[in-house]
């Protein structure tokens, strides 16, 4: 059974400050995902990790992708306000690749 | 990528009756994803549903409890049958964009049982 952890699940920071949000999973997946949810909403799509060594990044959100380790980080830069949400990391088990097991979450706080 | 729509947004629902969720998608896809998300908690799939076939459900989902269609490449149906106040949840169909390799969410249906 595919256990994806994710840590911290909930997290202060002050802006301008960066900050890591980690997961990690169990078994062999073709791909990890980073979601956003707002309150209230569904999920935005941020990144989709393919191969072992991918990094994407966009904008302050940088994320990389160790299937060896079977880790992936979140790292966040300069954190804003408007970064505040809970962020999902998602890993699709091999061979099966669109059911989609997620982590428990981190919810982001960016005081000012 | 995919648009996604899922009909009610919301609703408040008495115990023992049931609700049927509808979700179209603006393209053809071959499966749908029906996912559970508890009041603060993380994402479940509840089931995949196959045009053509009978719906694949995790552990811990039943036929019975979580009935499923999928008449077309389009568009599925999930019921929750006699529901209890465990129901409230948000429930999300999902898809997945073989172009884009993303897994596309609906903007989910937040259902509430009294």
């Amino acid at each position: 059974e595919l256990k994806v952890e994710q840590n911290p699940l909930f997290l202060s920071m002050q802006e301008g400050k960066n900050y890591t949000i980690y997961c990690n999973y169990s078994t062999t997946s073709d791909r990890l995902y980073w979601y956003r949810q707002d309150p209230g909403k569904s999920l935005e799509s941020l990144f989709v990790l393919l191969s072992n060594g991918a990094v994407k990044q966009e904008g302050r959100l940088m994320a990389s992708l160790d299937t060896k380790a079977r880790l992936s980080t979140l790292h966040i830069t300069a954190a804003v306000h408007d970064l505040s949400a809970t962020y999902f990391c998602a890993v699709g088990l091999a061979g099966t690749a669109s059911k989609l097991t997620f982590g428990t979450g981190t919810r982001l706080q960016v005081t000012l | 990528s995919a648009v996604i729509s899922q009909k009610p947004s919301r609703d408040i629902c008495q115990r023992g009756t049931s609700l049927t969720i509808q979700c179209q998608v603006d393209s053809q896809v071959t499966m749908m994803f029906w996912y559970r998300q508890q009041p603060g908690q993380s994402l479940t799939l509840i089931a995949t549903a196959n045009q053509g076939s009978e719906a694949t459900y995790e552990s811990g989902f039943v036929i019975d409890k979580f009935p499923i269609s999928r008449p077309n490449l389009t568009f599925s149906t999930l019921t929750v049958s006699n529901m209890s106040p465990e129901d409230s949840s948000i429930y999300l169909c999902s898809v997945h964009g073989s172009r884009t390799d993303t897994q596309y969410f609906g903007p989910g249906t937040r259902l509430t049982v009294l």
